[in-house]
C-alpha cells in the first residue's frame, strides 16, 4: 500500500528554538500534502492544505508565520514550527493525496510527537 | 466551512454485539465520507469510504450508509472483536481535500 513517511518521530526541544518536520510520500507522487495537529484525546485539527509549488493555505486561527510550510516537491513537504513554545507541544500528522495503487485519497503519516519544554 | 459532528463519544459494547456511530456535516457540497481507525499513539487508518454517489457500502464486518438528504453518514461494525477496540474518525471532504474530522468515537469491545 502507499507509504507517507514522516521525520523525525519524536522531538524534544526548548522554547524559542525552531523544528522542522518533514513528510515523504514514498511511492507515489503527492498533488496535495495536509497537516494535522492533533491533542491529547482529541480529534485531528486541519492546519494547512499545501500544493507543490504554491504557497499553503492556512486554516483560520493557525499563524502562517509560526508554521511555516514548504511544499518543495510532489513527494516532500515540510513544517516548521518557529520559535516553538510550550502550547506548540502536540501530535502533528501529514497526509499526502495521490493515487496510489487503485485508490486516491490521503494517506496519513506515522505523525511527530513534539515537546517544547 | 464544513462543520461535523459525531455520536457517540464512547462506546462500550460486548464481543460479538454490533456498533454504530453516527456523524453529520452541515455542507452539502461534501461528496467523500471516509472512516478511520486510530489506535493509541497511530496514524489514522483507513478502514472504509462512501462516495456521495452511493448510499451504501459494504466490507466484510464493517459498513457504511449515507443520507445525503439529511446529510448524515454512520459505520456500523458487525460481530465485534477486541481487536475492534480504537478510536475511530469520521471526516467529510470535498473531493477528498480539506477533510474535517468528527471528535471521534472510543470504542471498547469487551472480550
Amino acid at each position: 500500500g502507499a507509504v507517507v513517511s514522516q521525520h523525525p518521530s519524536r522531538v524534544i526541544c526548548k522554547s524559542g528554538t525552531s523544528v522542522k518536520i518533514e513528510c515523504r510520500s514514498l511511492d507515489f507522487q503527492a498533488t496535495t500534502m495536509f497537516w494535522y495537529r492533533q491533542f491529547p484525546k482529541q480529534s485531528l485539527m486541519l492546519m494547512a492544505t499545501s500544493n507543490e509549488g504554491s504557497k499553503a493555505t492556512y486554516e483560520q486561527g493557525v499563524e502562517k508565520d509560526k508554521f511555516l510550510i514548504n511544499h518543495a516537491s510532489l513527494t516532500l513537504s515540510t513544517l516548521t514550527v518557529t520559535s516553538a513554545h510550550p502550547e506548540d507541544s502536540s501530535f502533528y500528522i501529514c497526509s499526502a493525496y495521490g493515487l496510489a495503487g487503485a485508490k486516491d485519497t490521503q494517506y496519513f503519516g506515522p505523525g511527530t510527537r513534539l515537546t517544547v519544554l | 466551512g464544513e462543520n461535523v459532528e459525531q455520536h457517540p463519544s464512547t462506546l462500550s459494547v460486548q464481543e460479538g454485539d454490533s456498533a454504530v456511530i453516527k456523524c453529520t456535516y452541515s455542507d452539502s457540497a461534501s461528496n467523500y465520507f471516509p472512516w478511520y481507525k486510530q489506535e493509541l499513539g497511530k496514524r489514522p487508518q483507513l478502514i472504509i469510504d462512501i462516495r456521495s454517489n452511493v448510499g451504501e457500502k459494504k466490507d466484510q464486518r464493517i459498513a457504511v450508509t449515507l443520507n445525503k438528504t439529511a446529510k448524515h453518514f454512520s459505520l456500523h461494525i458487525t460481530e465485534t472483536q477486541p481487536e475492534d477496540s480504537a478510536v475511530y474518525f469520521c471526516a467529510a471532504s470535498i473531493f477528498n481535500n480539506d477533510m474535517r474530522f468528527g471528535a471521534g468515537t472510543r470504542l471498547t469491545v469487551k472480550p
